[in-house]
């Protein structure tokens, strides 16, 4: 899998959109690009994941550069709940059976300020 | 909402004690994982499953084994427990198709004393 570089941490004030962005310029054609995150003492959450088309879910859009060497995970409206560590990462996706286990690097810590 | 869950937030065991961590899903995940997770080595594969009674060793597989009996449960089983594996214990599902996103439990803080 490719890899990732992210800011090590970032600050947002309350009810601001959040937007952490993720540069994976040596990505390749058949990588998606995921991300997570991990509130303190909790497990990792799946956020949202693209190819090459923006997307959009309940948490989070994720704009997808048309060179699709950078990233932006955009939280629309931050709330302290959301200070966490963000995780970007790119993988093969396959339709067959198997997998390969999650690594995640040093992430963004993304701080709401209230 | 996709569910996983673990049977205990904080374990405390002694060396050489048997120890049993249990992971159950609720959304017909085929695959299942158990990690462990560090500070400063970051999340470690060490077993995972893609079907019921199959399972493929991960990146540290050595001190431990798993059981999947049914699909919705997968096992941890730290046969002999030494301080070393005092750790975070993750447990995460997915559907079949390689790679798809992981659902995590909330994690299993176990010590080893």
């Amino acid at each position: 899998d490719a890899k990732t570089t992210q800011p090590t941490s970032m600050d947002c004030a309350e009810g601001r959109a959040a937007n952490l962005p993720c540069n994976h310029s040596t990505i390749s054609g058949n990588e998606y690009v995921y991300w997570y995150r991990q509130i303190h003492s909790q497990g990792p959450q799946y956020i949202i994941h693209g190819l090459k088309n923006n997307e959009t879910n309940e948490m989070a859009s994720l704009i997808i550069t048309e060179d699709r060497k950078s990233s932006t995970l955009i939280l629309p409206h931050a709330t302290l709940r959301d200070t966490a560590v963000y995780y970007c990462i790119v993988r093969v996706v396959w339709s067959g059976g198997g997998a390969d286990g999650l690594t995640f690097g040093k992430g963004t810590h993304l701080i709401i300020q209230p | 909402d996709v569910k996983v869950t673990q049977s205990s937030r904080y374990l405390v065991k002694r060396t050489g004690e048997k120890v049993f961590l249990e992971c159950v899903q609720d959304m017909d995940h085929e695959n299942m994982f158990w990690y462990r997770q560090d500070p400063g080595l970051g999340l470690r594969l060490i077993y995972f499953s893609y079907d019921v009674k199959m399972k493929e060793k991960g990146d540290i597989p050595e001190g431990y084994s798993v059981s999947r009996e049914k699909k919705e449960r997968f096992s941890l089983i730290l046969e002999s427990a030494s301080t070393n594996q005092t750790s975070m214990y993750l447990c995460a599902s997915s559907y079949l198709a390689g790679n798809n996103e992981q659902f995590f439990g909330p994690g299993t803080r176990l010590t080893v004393l």
